[in-house]
């Protein structure tokens, strides 16, 4: 299974608002509306942001969103803080091999 | 609260067996929908996922690992096991387990993750 494929690095200024997007394909992202997205500060362990595509988990903020569309899937950040900068991965169900990650992407606030 | 924590060898030689344990709380393995995963990243490299154990001891493995990798749980212990054979440098990594707690749902607690070195 390969992985998802991100881009390697987005930025932004605080309160603007930046997308990442993860592609997969008609075996993945495509066929489930089952991706995630995590946030990873350096050293610590990543955190549930975003599932089922859309969904936030309790506690995190509604500056988060994700959507879908055919195999890509697209994490929205809005208003940017300085706490937001950090490693983005997707996440997708993909059948047989239960979960395959992207390969990650690293959000700078200008 | 939910909590999770691995163990296991910090170093490992080349060709050796890994075995690594999650210990968790909060919750219950035997409980409809958990489930628990093992996840690595090699330093400064992408996440990659590798196995989960369902709470009705359905397992699922990474196509490209699944011949070395073992996972089982222990209910009563609270506890996860995975092990991978034939060990190689490449595979030095720091491994995380996490929580899912219902078909969907994400990883929504993990680890703090223990790092593996593979050196002769």
């Amino acid at each position: 299974q390969s992985a998802l494929t991100q881009p390697a690095s987005v930025s932004g200024s605080p309160g603007q608002s930046i997308t990442i997007s993860c592609t997969g394909t008609s075996s993945d992202v495509g066929s489930y509306n089952l991706v995630s997205w995590y946030q990873q500060h350096p050293g610590k362990a990543p955190k549930l942001m975003i599932y089922e595509v859309s969904k936030r988990p309790s506690g995190v903020s509604n500056r988060f969103s994700g959507s879908k569309s055919g195999n890509t899937a697209s994490l929205t950040i809005s208003g940017l803080q300085a706490e937001d900068e950090a490693d983005y991965y997707c996440c997708s169900y993909a059948g047989s091999s239960p979960e395959v990650f992207g390969g990650g992407t690293k959000l700078t606030v200008l | 609260q939910v909590t999770l924590r691995e163990s296991g060898p910090a170093l490992v030689k080349p060709t050796q067996t890994l075995t690594l344990t999650c210990t968790f709380s909060g919750f219950s393995l035997s409980t409809s929908g958990m489930c628990v995963s093992w996840i690595r990243q090699p330093p400064g490299k992408a996440l990659e996922w590798l196995a989960r154990i369902d709470w009705d001891d359905d397992k699922y493995y990474s196509t490209s690992l699944k011949t070395r990798l073992t996972i089982s749980k222990d209910t009563s212990k609270n506890q996860v096991v995975l092990t991978m054979t034939n060990m190689d440098p490449v595979d030095t990594a720091t491994y995380y387990c996490a929580r899912i707690s219902a078909y969907g749902s994400g990883n929504d607690y993990w680890g703090q993750g223990t790092l593996v070195t593979v050196s002769s």
